[in-house]
């Protein structure tokens, strides 16, 4: 089955980096995006980006832009998420969600399916 | 706008019907996908496109979309179905937005 598997928990320091790990099965890697999505304690979930699977072309929000670097590597069907210059408010679970994409419609489709089983992250002197 | 926007909370009783609405610019253009979370869980799609289940996905849950509001409809819910519903899309330069999540409470 369609399945992503995340690397475990992990505590930082403030301004450290941490990266995450999101190994694919059971599809072919490169024919989706894998999206990646954060959720602080409490809150709702916030999109941190977009990285294509076949060619490695990301797309990031503003509010990331330059914090934050995507990844892909095909040979082992993972995908990663590096975040730098860590603070507290980046205390979150990171989710990442298989991308898919679908123009043929009405209008245009695109949804996460599977979504990884999440990886907390804490940022703490 | 890209900002969808959603109510807080909502309650139904059990085998009752209740509706979540999603509402942003984003969606003239783009479908919402609607996704379920259950405290400490990852979130799980139920809905996306016009009214597409996944498979695994119970057909009491069904979607739909006219102009900036899309819609997800529960109807008999089931005390399983309680758990925080966000509802996403993404916008012309493939940002995607989430709405702020509706707790759903079964009664």
């Amino acid at each position: 089955q369609v399945q992503l598997v995340q690397s475990g928990a992990e505590v930082k320091t403030p301004g450290a980096s941490v990266k995450v790990s999101c190994r694919a099965s059971g599809y072919t890697f490169s024919n989706y995006g894998i999206s990646w999505v954060r959720q602080a304690p409490g809150q709702g979930l916030e999109w941190m980006g977009w990285i294509s699977a076949y060619n490695g072309n990301t797309n990031y929000p503003q509010k990331l832009q330059g914090r934050v670097t995507m990844t892909t590597d095909t040979s082992t069907s993972t995908a990663y998420m590096e975040l730098r210059s860590l603070i507290a408010d980046d205390t979150a679970v990171y989710y990442c969600a298989r991308d898919n994409y679908d123009s043929s419609g009405y209008l245009i489709k695109n949804w996460f399916d599977p979504w990884g089983q999440g990886t907390l992250v804490t940022v703490s002197s | 706008s890209s900002e969808l926007t959603q109510d807080p909370a909502v309650s139904v009783a059990l085998g009752q019907t209740v509706r979540i609405t999603c509402q942003g610019d984003s969606l003239r253009s783009y479908y919402a996908s609607w996704y379920q979370q259950k405290p400490g869980q990852a979130p799980v799609l139920v809905i996306y496109g016009q009214n597409n289940r996944p498979s695994g996905i119970p057909d009491r849950f069904s979607g739909s979309a006219s102009g900036n509001t899309a819609s997800l409809t529960i109807t008999g819910a089931q005390a399983e179905d309680e758990g925080d519903y966000y509802c996403n899309s993404r916008d012309s330069s493939g940002h995607h937005h989430f709405g702020i999540g509706t707790k759903v409470t079964v009664l």
